[in-house]
């Protein structure tokens, strides 16, 4: 069946440096993948979305491009701030159910540092 | 800020009692979702509607849950009897039509089964 798989559970940066989190995806349909990032106490929020192969989009300084080839859409950005410590969960949307229901992976804590 | 409004925020519930969460999803949105975040931050699917119709729904929520989302009133997901392993933060999310799949959540109702 579906599933993404995010390899990172927890990554520590210093506020500055560039980050990179993984995604990488299976599916038998027409991937369409998505970023959200939950912050502490608040809702998820969807951050970035794509299904077009080899372009990249990019929202609030985080970019991702989707990659059909290696079934990856890893987040990135280059300089991240202390304000960006939060949750990312990359979420795959499911076409073999009703009502576009999203199968999400384990999430990575980024937390940034002074 | 959320425009997708739960209520409440957080309860606290004994073993065997009953547990009922309510949402408003976003105005114009027909699609509603329940997710289940545990304390390791996975989220489980668990019931989706269009409108008032369930559209899919998962084997547990299917016995020991119950949800509606009747029109003019909130969504409701309640769990008949609550075991322990039900505390965790239950989101409800909307979609507007279309095939996007994007999904706007609510902050959530945190439930902690003593």
């Amino acid at each position: 069946g579906d599933s993404v798989t995010q390899t990172e559970g927890l990554v520590t940066l210093t506020k500055g440096l560039p980050v990179m989190l993984n995604c990488t995806y299976q599916t038998t349909y027409s991937p369409f993948l998505f970023w959200y990032v939950q912050h502490l106490n608040e809702a998820p929020k969807l951050l970035l979305k794509s299904s077009t192969d080899n372009k990249r989009t990019e929202h609030q300084g985080f970019y991702a491009t989707l990659h059909k080839s290696s079934s990856s859409f890893h987040l990135q950005k280059s300089s991240v701030q202390l304000s960006d410590s939060a949750l990312y969960f990359c979420a795959l949307r499911n076409y073999g159910s009703s009502g576009n229901k999203l199968i999400f992976g384990i999430g990575t804590l980024l937390s940034v540092k002074p | 800020n959320s425009k997708v409004i739960q209520t409440p925020r957080y309860l606290v519930k004994g073993q065997g009692q009953k547990a009922k969460m309510r949402c408003i999803p976003e105005k114009g949105h027909p699609v509603v979702f329940w997710y289940q975040q545990n304390k390791n931050n996975e989220f489980k699917f668990l019931i989706n509607f269009q409108n008032q119709e369930v559209l899919q729904q998962i084997d547990m929520t299917e016995k020991r849950f119950s949800a509606e989302c009747p029109s003019n009133s909130p969504c409701s997901l309640e769990i008949q009897s609550s075991e322990a392993g039900d505390s965790a933060l239950y989101l409800c999310a909307s979609s507007p039509q279309g095939n996007t799949g994007q999904l706007y959540f609510g902050e959530g109702s945190k439930l902690t089964v003593l």
